[in-house]
């Protein structure tokens, strides 16, 4: 919603640009992690997912690293688009089924 | 295709008051939860289900009641707000995975608490 996102840090970038938007999680037995998009006043929207078996999963213009050793998880979005703009949560599964552990989450703006 | 259905979108409560936040999937799937979502953080989780009739408690289950008597339907109960529990509820739902899977939202439900 509307006020969902105060506080939040905020990465800035040119409409064309890459973003690479980082998370540190928690947990050295998380073995599942998920990147969400939430845009104002919608519910999260799943972006891409990786096993801790990876290190690195491609999608449509997005990239996810996962780095066990430091448990830190980015997501690189490729030539960043205004649609782009929104709050990116990263998630872990700590325990089975999908009992998420959501960070506090990054805000993109795209500028053109 | 709906998939996860929150009802009501907007709600105001005077403290003490009960009220039951819906949510509803057509997608058969066996996994259900509600996350709570204040501003500044992110989505905490509150209870959860992994079947009909199995409900479970999450990081912030205090002041909430869940059931789940079907596998569409997985209402969410306050039984006596408080202001605390004023905050954006979302319900997400996906197959029933041990290593987890995609969790589908629903468009979330705002809450607030006078």
């Amino acid at each position: 919603g509307e006020s969902v996102g105060l506080h939040l840090p905020t990465l800035s970038v040119q409409e064309g640009d890459n973003s690479i938007i980082n998370c540190a999680y928690s947990n050295s037995a998380s073995d599942y992690f998920i990147w969400y998009k939430q845009e104002s006043g919608k519910g999260p929207q799943f972006i891409i997912d990786i096993r801790s078996n990876m290190d690195k999963r491609q999608g449509q213009r997005v990239t996810v690293l996962l780095n066990k050793t430091v448990k830190h998880l980015s997501l690189q979005i490729a030539a960043t688009q205004p649609g782009d703009s929104a709050v990116y949560f990263c998630a872990e599964n700590t325990g089975g089924y999908n009992k998420l552990i959501f960070g506090a989450g990054t805000r993109l703006a795209v500028h053109p | 295709n709906a998939g996860v259905t929150q009802t009501p979108k907007f709600q105001v409560l005077k403290t003490g008051q009960s009220m039951t936040l819906q949510c509803a999937q057509d997608m058969n799937h066996e996994y259900m939860s509600w996350y709570r979502q204040d501003p500044g953080m992110g989505l905490r989780l509150i209870h959860y289900s992994v079947g009909a009739g199995i409900t479970d408690q999450g990081e912030v289950p205090n002041g909430y009641n869940v059931s789940r008597s079907t596998t569409e339907d997985f209402p969410l109960r306050l039984l006596s707000a408080a202001p605390s529990q004023t905050s954006v509820y979302f319900c997400a739902s996906s197959k029933l995975d041990r290593d987890g899977g995609e969790l589908f939202f629903g468009e979330g439900s705002r809450l607030t608490v006078l």
